[in-house]
């Protein structure tokens, strides 16, 4: 079945420790996002891809980056956790970026910092 | 962004019919109203969307009033699998970003 698929499902890091979070995709979308959800909270866009073209929210910290190498990866790279980085990381794709397409959500990665 | 307004939690019992309202009264005439969920420690889903007339798929219903200005989604025969939260969305026209709001949480009682 096409899917999105994130993996590790948990990951543990240390404070100041770079850790990167991976996605892949075999949907085929043009577009990808990525998503931080603390506990209790709704999701929060911090950036997505459409195609090669990056584009950061404007109150995404720079601690956080991304990498798209082809259409099926997309990375999420935190510089220099922090314990206020700990959160689920939601990866998903849409087809293209017309604001009706639907957005196809992986099941997360569960970040732990110590 | 047309902001929703959504009851912090809701219980239902299984088999009966789970309406959840929102509120989006500032909502643009080109702006969808869409619905997505979240089973706990899994990542969203999609369920509807509409525009202004009333949708219907496998999954649910979506019933928008006429001044659109709120909308209801049913869920016609809840089951325990039902239990999640609920999540109300408006689309910014031209974008294809999700603005979560706090959410539904709907809990399906046997």
């Amino acid at each position: 079945d096409a899917m999105v698929i994130q993996n590790p499902r948990y990951q543990v890091t240390q404070f100041g420790k770079p850790v990167t979070l991976s996605c892949s995709q075999t949907l085929n979308h043009n577009v990808m996002y990525w998503y931080q959800q603390k506990s209790s909270q709704a999701p929060k866009l911090l950036f997505h891809y459409y195609d090669k073209d990056f584009n950061n929210e404007a109150d995404t910290p720079d601690n956080f980056q991304s990498r798209r190498p082809n259409t099926s990866f997309c990375f999420l790279d935190i510089r220099s956790p922090g314990l206020g980085d700990a959160a689920m990381y939601l990866c998903a794709t849409s087809r293209d970026w017309e604001y009706q397409e639907t957005q196809y959500f992986g099941p997360g990665t569960r970040l732990l910092v110590l | 962004d047309a902001k929703t307004t959504q009851p912090p939690s809701m219980d239902c019992a299984e088999g009966r019919a789970a309406n959840l309202p929102c509120n989006h009264s500032t909502i643009s005439g080109n702006e969808y109203v869409y619905w997505y969920r979240q089973i706990h420690s899994q990542g969203p889903q999609y369920i509807i969307h509409g525009l202004k007339n009333n949708e219907t798929n496998e999954m649910a219903s979506l019933i928008i009033t006429e001044d659109r200005k709120s909308s209801t989604l049913i869920l016609p025969h809840a089951t325990l699998r039902d239990t999640a939260v609920y999540y109300c969305i408006v689309r910014v026209a031209g974008a294809n970003n999700l603005f979560f709001g706090t959410g539904t949480r709907l809990t399906v009682i046997p």
